[in-house]
């Protein structure tokens, strides 16, 4: 199985700061992965599809990279709107699976 | 509009069945691989099934393997998730979700399981 690596769990930032979240699998993904932000008590959404491709209706705040087992997930400027929990995936083999989510907190 | 609807969760006793229903719209349905996700109270997501669109080939996470089915019916764009010899550590929400790439979730069907 594929193991996801999420980092940090959690971090505190401010309206306006940029912030990264990254991601390691444990082999080779090529670009197969995805992000999804969830809020408490609502489901997940989907963010970033193929590394780096926006969802549509995304803001483009929200940005990804990366290739291979090296992933991040960039939000260009904090938005009270963005505090919530990220989770990367990814689809490269079965079975499916999730980083362990990285909460994102007012400072 | 992609719309997901789960429905049949609810409180069951170990050792117990449920069947749980997704209704899909807005999207070809036989057209895609839909999967079942969970989430434990308090914990993250976690996968439990996929079934493809047209091949209907299925998958299963360890933890469920022998116990959980997958199934679809593409004339009334529904999937399903059949719950059998259920443990207390399959008490989450499930979610059902579109394609490999889980684009777009049903709101979240709640099952516990407890005596």
């Amino acid at each position: 199985d594929i193991q996801m690596t999420q980092s940090p769990s959690s971090l505190s930032a401010s309206v306006g700061d940029r912030v990264t979240i990254t991601c390691r699998a444990s082999q080779g993904i090529s670009k197969y992965l995805a992000w999804f932000q969830q809020k408490p008590g609502k489901a997940p959404k989907s963010l970033i599809y193929a590394a780096s491709s926006l969802q549509s209706g995304v803001p483009s705040k929200f940005s990804g990279s990366g290739s291979g087992t090296d992933f991040t997930l960039t939000i260009s400027s904090l938005q009270p709107e963005d505090f919530a929990t990220y989770y990367c995936q990814q689809y490269y083999s079965y079975p499916l699976t999730f980083g362990g989510g990285t909460k994102v907190e007012i400072k | 509009e992609v719309q997901l609807l789960e429905s049949g969760g609810g409180l069951v006793q170990p050792g117990g069945s449920l069947r749980l229903s997704c209704a899909a719209s807005g999207f070809t349905f036989s057209s895609y691989a839909m999967n079942w996700v969970r989430q434990a109270p308090g914990k993250g997501l976690e996968w439990v099934s996929t079934i493809g669109g047209s091949d209907g080939a299925t998958f299963y996470a360890d933890p469920v393997k022998g116990r959980f089915t997958i199934s679809r019916d593409n004339s009334k764009n529904t999937l399903f998730l059949q719950m059998d010899s259920l443990r207390a550590e399959d008490t989450a929400v499930y979610y059902c979700a579109k394609s490999e790439l889980n684009d777009y979730w049903g709101q979240g069907a709640l099952v516990t399981v407890s005596s």
